[in-house]
């Protein structure tokens, strides 16, 4: 079955850290731009960041730039999405998406919670 | 940064009524803008993508035109199922920015 399936999800204080990982099964995942979407509560969809298939391009939006690091290990089949100094803005459900088409997410995880919490 | 906006933010329709959403970009775009649905509780799923081109195994009754700046995503009878949130999404260049979304609900 062609799936995402993101983990490492959870509540941590401001400041701290957090690894997001995202387990790709049923595709061949090294021939694919990997994505993470994040949704804080009861908002909108905002993109985080993207890494092409070869690890040639790795793009990240200024809100975490400097803060969070994308990664991939094509071999495992997994994206990580590692999150430092975080911030209470940065609370919100995390998605793993496989890009096709230039840019788009053409398939979702179903997302992992991060909660930013005292 | 392009700035995506859409309307309205809320549509109230009956099933079987014709839905029309509109997204306009800052700049031109080209035809790069896809098409997203989002039901309470689900991750969205691709619908439309460079703007006219359905992605696989999204129903006919679902459609989308606009080039440049202006586009819009048709549904053309509402099912019970299409009442959700829907978003756009460009890919012209980083960041690839989306829209604040169309909230579509039962009347």
């Amino acid at each position: 079955e062609v799936q995402l399936v993101e983990s490492g999800g959870g509540l941590v204080k401001p400041g701290g850290s957090l690894k997001l990982s995202c387990a790709a099964s049923g595709f061949s995942f090294r021939g694919y731009t990997m994505n993470w979407v994040r949704q804080a509560p009861g908002m909108g969809l905002e993109w985080v960041s993207s890494i092409t298939s070869s690890d040639t391009s790795i793009y990240y939006a200024d809100s975490v730039k400097g803060r969070f690091t994308i990664s991939r290990d094509n071999a495992k089949k997994i994206l990580y999405l590692q999150m430092n100094s975080l911030r209470a803005e940065d609370t919100a459900v995390y998605y793993c998406t496989r890009g096709g088409g230039g840019g788009y997410s053409f398939l979702w995880g179903q997302g992992t919670l991060v909660t930013v919490s005292s | 940064e392009i700035v995506l906006t859409q309307s309205p933010a809320t549509l109230s329709l009956s099933p079987g009524e014709r839905a029309t959403l509109s997204c306009r970009a800052s700049q031109s775009i080209s035809s790069y803008l896809a098409w997203y649905q989002q039901k309470a509780g689900q991750a969205p799923r691709l619908l439309i993508y460079d703007a006219s081109n359905r992605a696989s195994g999204i129903p006919a009754r679902f459609s989308g035109s606009g080039s440049g700046t202006d586009f819009t995503l048709t549904i053309s009878s509402l099912e019970p199922e299409d009442f959700a949130v829907y978003y756009c999404q460009h890919r012209n260049n980083w960041p690839f920015t989306f829209g604040p979304g169309t909230r579509v609900h039962i009347k």
